[in-house]
């Protein structure tokens, strides 16, 4: 079965760091870009970075500054996203997507995990 | 800064067409950007509908399609169900490894 699983979310406090994790199975991992695009609730969905498939192109939304660090291990089929320096709004449901070569557009999802930025 | 618009809220009655659409801030849309579409129910992941302007992802409907019309990218649902009403996204690659979505549109169906 295709499939991506997140894991890693959870609640930490502002000005913190946390690692997400994205596992990627039933297809060949290392062909696709990889992106993670959040939705803060009660808000749209939003692109927050992309790694391509040799982790050669990587790319962060404008708003993220430098907060995020997005890698890949080939591997362990396994995406990550460091977040630090983590703000209130940084609150939202993190989904890890593929983007099929040809056609930049995502067509694998996961069901995303929730991260909480509260003191 | 680049922002890709969308209208707020639709309402279609069920047999309905309704079209969405999916503009730049500055500028028009065209096939360039690979405008794609996403179907998006709370506690869901979202739903690729639709790639590349007009292809519509496997599994999906052919009530749902996609075009260009004038500067903007556009969403048609035609013969709107009851299962359609929810937040519909769509999303513009901007090269690079780049994308920038819309704030969304969310459709009801009454």
């Amino acid at each position: 079965e295709v499939q991506l699983v997140e894991s890693g979310g959870g609640l930490v406090k502002p000005g913190g760091s946390l690692i997400l994790s994205c596992a990627a199975s039933g297809f060949t991992f290392s062909t696709y870009t990889v992106a993670w695009v959040r939705q803060a609730p009660r808000k749209g969905l939003e692109w927050v970075s992309s790694i391509s498939g040799g982790s050669s192109s990587i790319s962060y939304a404008d708003s993220l500054k430098g907060r995020f660090t997005v890698s890949r291990d080939i591997a362990k089929n396994s995406l990550y996203l460091r977040m630090s320096s983590l703000r209130v709004e940084d609150t939202a449901v993190y989904h890890c997507a593929t983007a099929a070569p040809g056609t930049r557009a995502f067509d694998i999802w996961g069901q995303g995990t929730m991260v909480t930025v509260s003191s | 800064q680049t922002v890709v618009t969308q209208e707020p809220s639709f309402s279609v009655s069920p047999g309905g067409t309704v079209t969405l659409t999916c503009g730049l801030s500055s500028g028009s849309v065209s096939t360039n950007y690979y405008p794609s579409w996403y179907q998006k129910t709370p506690g869901q992941a979202p739903r690729t509908l639709i790639h590349s302007t007009n292809t519509r992802s496997s599994g999906v409907p052919d009530r749902f399609s996609g075009s260009i019309l004038g500067k903007k990218a556009a969403l048609t649902i035609t013969g709107a169900q009851a299962d359609d009403e929810s937040d519909y996204y769509c999303v513009l690659y901007m090269g690079s490894g780049f994308w920038v979505f819309g704030g969304g549109t969310k459709v009801t169906v009454l």
